[in-house]
């Protein structure tokens, strides 16, 4: 079935450097992708999101990307502190055709460590 | 607000017991939804519901049963536990309109041991 997945399980950045958490995404129907932050024993944590009809959107520190030629969905963090410590996990909304909400499909999640 | 919260934050159950793990929202959500999180993977959807009174089957809802009497609360229920339930649960909750679905907003989650 459709999928979404991670590249890379752990990522770990200098303190202050930038990091970049790619994935890639299998179902070209998806049209909202959401970028989620788990930190341990807590729940996701919104980061920031984007819908299909856009190519980039920025927030505080973070910039999501989009490719929809090659399904590819990249996080970026710019200027890492300690507290970005945290599991990272993309997502992918399909609404139906008919409408209603089928949830999300997460991917396996990036554990981005960052060093001293 | 309280946002989402979810009762109780750890359980341990033998084989065979029965369980509800508590959910409530007081944003107005009107879709909510559980998922569960075995170690090291993403979240896996078992069922939703788009509003009081409608529930719907997710990924993997075998061994679940979920009711919506009101807008706040979305309880999971487990009749008779199994290791393989061993798990993460995570509720969930949203504000879906004409215009589409808004971000979804999880809980602390509840931690479940099934021996």
């Amino acid at each position: 079935g459709e999928s979404v997945g991670l590249h890379l399980p752990t990522l770990s950045v200098q303190e202050g450097d930038n990091s970049i958490i790619n994935c890639a995404y299998s179902n070209s129907a998806s049209d909202y992708f959401i970028w989620y932050k788990q930190e341990s024993g807590k729940g996701p944590q919104f980061i920031i999101d984007i819908r299909s009809n856009m190519d980039k959107r920025q927030g505080q520190r973070v910039t999501v990307l989009l490719n929809k030629t090659v399904k590819h969905l990249s996080l970026q963090i710019a200027a890492t502190q300690p507290g970005d410590s945290a599991v990272y996990f993309c997502a992918e909304n399909r609404v139906p055709s008919g409408g209603g909400a089928d949830g999300l499909t997460f991917g396996k999640g990036t554990h981005l460590i960052i060093q001293p | 607000n309280a946002g989402v919260t979810q009762t109780p934050k750890f359980r341990i159950l033998k084989i065979g017991q029965s369980m509800t793990l508590q959910c409530t929202q007081d944003m107005n959500h009107n879709y909510m939804y559980w998922y569960r999180q075995d170690p090291g993977m993403g979240l896996k959807l078992i069922y939703y519901s788009v509003g009081a009174g409608i529930t719907d089957k997710g990924e993997v809802p075998n061994g679940y049963n979920v009711s919506r009497s009101t807008t706040e609360d979305f309880p999971l229920r487990l009749e008779l536990a199994a290791p393989s339930q061993t798990s993460v649960y995570f509720c969930a909750s949203s504000y879906s309109s004409a215009g589409g679905q808004e971000t979804q907003y999880f809980g602390p989650g509840t931690r479940l041991l099934v021996l």
